[in-house]
């Protein structure tokens, strides 16, 4: 099953912040963060793997909480090339397909 | 280093036709994905693979097979094209469940 994000989207300022968060009903193993740009592929960002190991992107910072089955992504002091559509995909404890979420789309305005 | 390769770019197919996408990676990673991506629906898993002979049904597999015979290549197949498969796909792949996938460039197929 797909997890759930939200916002659907986000319109901000440069220089301010954003959260995004992502949801599962079943028990994860890790959870990835994706960027994509219109009409270009998604690009991995980051992953989160359950024990609180965090792997990727050095300056877009998320949390894993393993018992609520969430995730989070925070963007801050957001610049231009932050706009996008976001993805989180997640890994269940019981199988190895990466499921995604519907996405957030991102725009920061000058 | 190609990374991803998915071909063709674009396809335009009629309803009932049948056709190939290719992808293949150049990394030695072991899992590889197809997803289907139309707006608003995020990225859905069509089927998915964790090595050689090893492949599974993702969230929406019906109309479309695969195989895996070599750790390179993943191809997805068609059977019957019908209007509903219009959408852009992508092939992705990782060295596993702790990292990252690397996505190819994509296909937009239309079905007329």
């Amino acid at each position: 099953q797909q997890p759930v994000q939200s916002p659907q989207a986000v319109i901000l300022r440069e220089g301010e912040d954003a959260v995004i968060n992502c949801s599962s009903s079943k028990a994860l193993y890790s959870v990835h963060w994706y960027r994509q740009k219109h009409g270009e592929a998604p690009v991995f960002l980051m992953i989160l793997l359950k024990g609180g190991e965090q792997k990727g992107h050095d300056k877009i910072s998320a949390s894993f909480n393993e018992k609520k089955q969430q995730s989070s992504l925070y963007l801050t002091a957001s610049q231009l090339s932050y706009s996008g559509t976001y993805f989180c995909g997640a890994y269940s404890n019981s199988g190895y397909a990466l499921n995604f979420g519907k996405g957030t789309s991102l725009l920061v305005t000058p | 280093n190609a990374g991803v390769t998915q071909t063709p770019k674009f396809q335009v197919l009629k309803t009932g036709q049948s056709m190939t996408l290719q992808c293949a990676q150049d990394m030695n990673h072991e899992y590889m994905s197809w997803y289907r991506q139309d707006p608003g629906m995020g990225l859905r898993l069509i089927h998915y693979s964790v090595g050689a002979g090893i492949t599974d049904q993702g969230e929406v597999p019906n109309g479309y097979n695969v195989s895996r015979s070599t750790t390179e290549d993943f191809p997805l197949r068609l059977l019957s094209a019908a209007p509903s498969q219009t959408s852009v796909y992508f092939c992705a792949s990782s060295y596993g469940a702790d990292y990252g996938y690397t996505f190819g460039s994509g296909t937009r197929l239309t079905v007329v």
